[in-house]
């Protein structure tokens, strides 16, 4: 069974600081994706990695995928009220069927 | 452009009743998926699916729950008898070419069975 672990699980920070939120499995994923949920909604999608050590950056959050496939982390700046939520990480292992394999996620407060 | 469009977004109901939960994907995508989420748990792959066919129902529970996606209308997940541990957030996420390509959820079903 491949498992995603999430650390930490709980995160609670002030307005303006930095934070990296973890994602880790033994198995290697042939792609991984980052998804934000709020209270009540579905989960959105905010990028997806594909090549091992690959970054992206989207504004204040920077993700990367492990050179080995089997870690990711993200990493937000100067955190905003609004970063509030849920992050999931989700991974899938190969070809263009079958599912995404999901984290329990880190559930990040920002306070004003 | 409409979303992945989920409904009812609320379900009550009571012990040994059936729920009806209906998902219609977002325009032009194919590839529709089924999770549960439990309070404090993650997301759940139940089953995968495609027009007419279940691609991977590796996820479902071998009784009482069923799912389809016809040629025409919304996919259906089906859960007969409801139990209270049927209780939870029912999602469904639609894909134009399989899960590398990132899914679109819906906002959810809460089932909540008395």
């Amino acid at each position: 069974t491949q498992l995603l672990e999430q650390s930490p699980q709980f995160l609670s920070i002030q307005e303006g600081e930095n934070l990296t939120v973890y994602c880790n499995s033994s198995s290697v994923f042939s792609s991984l994706q980052w998804y934000r949920q709020e209270p009540g909604e579905g989960p959105v999608l905010l990028v997806t990695v594909v090549t091992g050590g690959e970054v992206k950056k989207l504004k204040r959050l920077t993700f990367q995928f492990g050179d080995a496939r089997k870690d990711s982390s993200l990493h937000i700046t100067a955190a905003q009220p609004g970063d509030t939520g849920l992050y999931l990480c989700a991974g899938g292992y190969g070809g263009s069927q079958g599912n995404l394999i999901f984290g329990k996620g880190t559930k990040l407060s920002v306070k004003p | 452009n409409a979303g992945v469009m989920q409904n009812p977004r609320h379900l009550v109901r009571r012990r040994g009743q059936e729920a009806r939960l209906r998902c219609s994907p977002m325009k032009g995508h194919s590839h529709v998926y089924w999770y549960r989420q439990l309070p404090e748990e993650g997301l759940k792959f139940m089953v995968y699916l495609q027009k007419e066919n279940i691609i991977d129902e590796s996820g479902m529970p071998k009784e009482r729950f069923s799912a389809e996606f016809p040629k025409e209308g919304p996919s259906i997940l089906r859960i007969q008898q409801v139990v209270r541990g049927d209780s939870a957030a029912y999602f469904c996420a639609s894909s134009p070419l399989g899960q590398g390509h990132g899914y679109t959820f819906g906002s959810g079903t809460r089932l909540t069975v008395v």
